[in-house]
């Protein structure tokens, strides 16, 4: 069984500021963590995703996540905030066994300030 | 360009009247899946499919049917829609079920509402 945690369903910054969304995992198996984003009204984009090759992972429009294992963290960071990254970003694990469905977290909304 | 399309992209209708949501791709992608998204709860899978005439039950099949008669397609049948199935559904394809490693393309959405 697999689960995803998002800790905060709304996180507001300043506009310029670092971007921290957290999000903890449970897996039986080695998994593969993904973030996506959805933009009011939009589809999910696929921002980075980690598939037990380096820990730090970049993804596009400056995010990167860190997978810590012993924590069972995999938190989205930015180093500053743009108004464009005002959205919803979902964390998503994948079980390498099974019937491969991704199990999506409840999603943080994230609000940028000018 | 790699795309998932979706159709319709809104559709209100009544408690019982059967409607079908189409999801297709352009890619050679073998595996589909829907989910439907609601608030708080994230994405949930309803059917899946491995590859042609290979379809199988996500978390919340319940009151829904698919179908995958072609590699491109993969459509979503509410035989009877209930209020509860209102909601915002998303389809989505990648090359192979690695999901792990394949990335997933999602489609752009259909807003159902059931009244």
């Amino acid at each position: 069984a697999q689960s995803v945690t998002q800790l905060d369903s709304h996180v507001s910054v300043s506009e310029g500021t670092p971007v921290l969304l957290r999000c903890n995992y449970s897996s039986s198996y080695s998994p593969s963590l993904f973030w996506y984003v959805q933009h009011p009204n939009k589809g999910l984009q696929l921002l980075l995703k980690y598939t037990s090759a380096a820990t730090l992972v970049k993804g596009i429009n400056g995010f990167e996540a860190e997978f810590k294992k012993s924590e069972t963290s995999f938190h989205l960071t930015k180093p500053s905030a743009h108004m464009s990254d005002a959205a919803e970003y979902f964390c998503v694990v994948s079980a390498a066994t099974g019937r491969r469905a991704l199990t999506f977290g409840s999603g943080t909304r994230l609000q940028v300030q000018p | 360009e790699a795309q998932v399309t979706q159709n319709p992209r809104y559709l209100i209708t009544v408690t019982g009247k059967k409607l079908t949501v189409t999801c297709s791709h352009n890619m050679n992608h073998e595996y589909m899946s829907w989910y439907r998204q609601d608030p708080g709860l994230g994405l949930r899978q309803i059917y899946y499919s491995m590859n042609v005439e290979v379809t199988d039950k996500g978390d919340v099949p319940e009151g829904y049917k698919v179908s995958r008669k072609e590699k491109r397609n993969f459509p979503l049948i509410l035989e009877s829609p209930s209020p509860n199935q209102t909601s915002l559904y998303f389809c989505a394809s990648s090359l192979t079920f690695s999901t792990s490693t394949d990335t997933q393309y999602f489609g752009p959405g259909t807003r159902l509402t059931v009244l």
